[in-house]
């Protein structure tokens, strides 16, 4: 089993849809969550890092369950340039020390 | 432009030879990072370092793969005797503490291993 996990899709949807794409981890020492993006045959970028309470970047929300350890990142009024592959990662650390760990990603297709 | 450079691009490979990766960190970036991207999977770490200190290998698949920094900036990966298993993209990775825990990547090395 990947210590983080995702549903791959791929996720199919029309403009201006809402979509949540979900993730669990299995170290339960992990300290720090996140988002990447990452084009077709383009690296991986920073989408957003999530909190414990929550957080919300424009049309983006995430959030976090430590509990369950289940991290969620949902998308309002789709946009096509959000046509991407979604990577959750978590970190053990909360410095820039050590690795970062990276699920295989969650497809979105945004139609016109 | 300021970014994480990686060269070459592209790599062909035959069977049995050896490779170099190149990585040129942002300026400043303490902590670097390997990570290896097959098709349609996610990026999986390989190596970390920090400054000249190469502080976890754990990823790195055999002892074919090795990894240097010699001087704290640039490094390299190199990989012996290559096998049809290593084609992937070769993700190097750089952060500093300044902005946070941030990943900046660059572009990727694609090695193909006829």
């Amino acid at each position: 089993r990947k210590e983080v996990e995702q549903d791959p899709g791929p996720f199919n949807v029309p403009e201006g849809a809402t979509v949540a794409f979900n993730c669990t981890y299995s170290n339960s020492a992990s300290q720090s969550f996140f988002w990447y993006r990452q084009d077709c045959r383009k690296e991986p970028k920073l989408l957003m890092s999530v909190y414990s309470s929550g957080n919300e970047d424009g049309r983006f929300t995430a959030q976090l369950n430590r509990a369950s350890q289940y991290i969620s990142l949902l998308i309002r009024d789709s946009k096509l340039s959000d046509s991407a592959t979604y990577l959750c990662v978590v970190k053990s650390h909360n410095t820039n020390a050590g690795k970062s760990t990276f699920g295989d990603g969650t497809t979105l297709t945004v139609k016109p | 432009g300021a970014g994480v450079s990686q060269s070459p691009r592209y790599k062909v490979a035959k069977r049995g030879q050896d490779v170099a990766l190149r990585c040129d960190p942002i300026s400043g970036h303490v902590s670097l990072f390997w990570y290896q991207q097959a098709l349609g999977q996610g990026p999986e770490f390989l190596t970390y370092f920090q400054n000249e200190a190469q502080l976890d290998k754990s990823g790195l698949p055999s002892d074919r793969f090795f990894a240097e920094r010699p001087e704290g900036s640039v490094s390299t990966l190199k990989i012996q005797r290559t096998q049809q298993e290593d084609s992937a993209v070769y993700l190097c990775a750089s952060s500093t503490r300044d902005r946070g825990l941030e990943l900046f990547f660059g572009e990727g090395s694609r090695l193909t291993v006829l």
